[in-house]
């Protein structure tokens, strides 16, 4: 299994320029999310679903879109980019185990530079 | 609302010493889900423990050990013997119920930046 991959892992956009953050995974987990990573603010939540077709807001959604069309992919949309999305972004996808505990699985992130 | 507090923003001791990690949370949940993640410097996160709020016993990993107390909802993180390689930043991680799908929403903490220097 590859696991959670990203990319690309390194971005450099102009205020204003739209692109896409991607998200796969093969270990066919219906829920994926992603965080943003700042210094000083530890990881926050921005989008997450819970399965395919199903998206919902996180802690800091403005400014991102999300879709889920195959429980494998999970894109990451920024439509306008601002250097306020200057950041860390981090993918992960997750499943209950049989202790009905989360068994967590974190892409290896991708850094987005806004100017 | 949920919250994690890591009060101590970076920590430098010298190699072998101990050294603790704290982590304070706030929830309203009686069920929930306490974390720790390491993230080296090359960026990733990796986990190191996961503890639900009925299971208070301590853990022992290693030359790590975890020390979980509902009393001070408090689940500090502690480092014996401290090496080089234990260089990076910690976080303290909190959620409540499992979504369907089998997700869950996660609240970091700040994280605390550990040096460990020779």
């Amino acid at each position: 299994n590859a696991g959670v991959t990203q990319t690309p892992k390194f971005q450099v956009l102009k205020t204003g320029q739209s692109m896409t953050l991607q998200c796969a995974q093969d270990m066919n987990h219906e829920y994926m999310s992603w965080y943003r990573q700042d210094p000083g603010m530890g990881l926050r939540l921005i989008h997450y679903s819970v399965g395919a077709g199903i998206t919902d807001q996180g802690e800091v959604p403005n400014g991102y879109n999300v879709s889920r069309s195959t429980t494998e992919d999970f894109p990451l949309r920024l439509l306008s980019a601002a250097p306020s999305q200057t950041s860390v972004y981090f993918c992960a996808s997750s499943y209950s185990n049989r202790d009905r505990e989360v068994e967590q699985y974190f892409g290896p992130g991708t850094r987005l530079t806004v100017t | 609302a949920q919250k994690v507090t890591q009060a101590q923003t970076e920590i430098s001791v010298v190699e072998k010493e101990d050294v603790t990690l704290d982590c304070v949370y706030e929830t309203r949940d009686t069920t929930y889900y306490l974390f720790w993640y390491k993230q080296p410097p090359s960026g990733e996160l990796v986990f190191l423990i996961r503890r639900n709020s009925f299971d208070e016993q301590n853990e022992i990993s290693g030359r790590y050990s975890w020390n979980f107390q509902k009393s001070t909802s408090s689940f500090n993180f502690t480092i014996t013997a401290s090496q080089v390689v234990d260089s990076a930043v910690y976080f303290c991680a909190l959620s409540e119920a499992i979504l369907t799908g089998g997700g869950n929403k996660l609240t970091f903490g700040t994280g605390t930046q550990l040096k460990v220097e020779l």
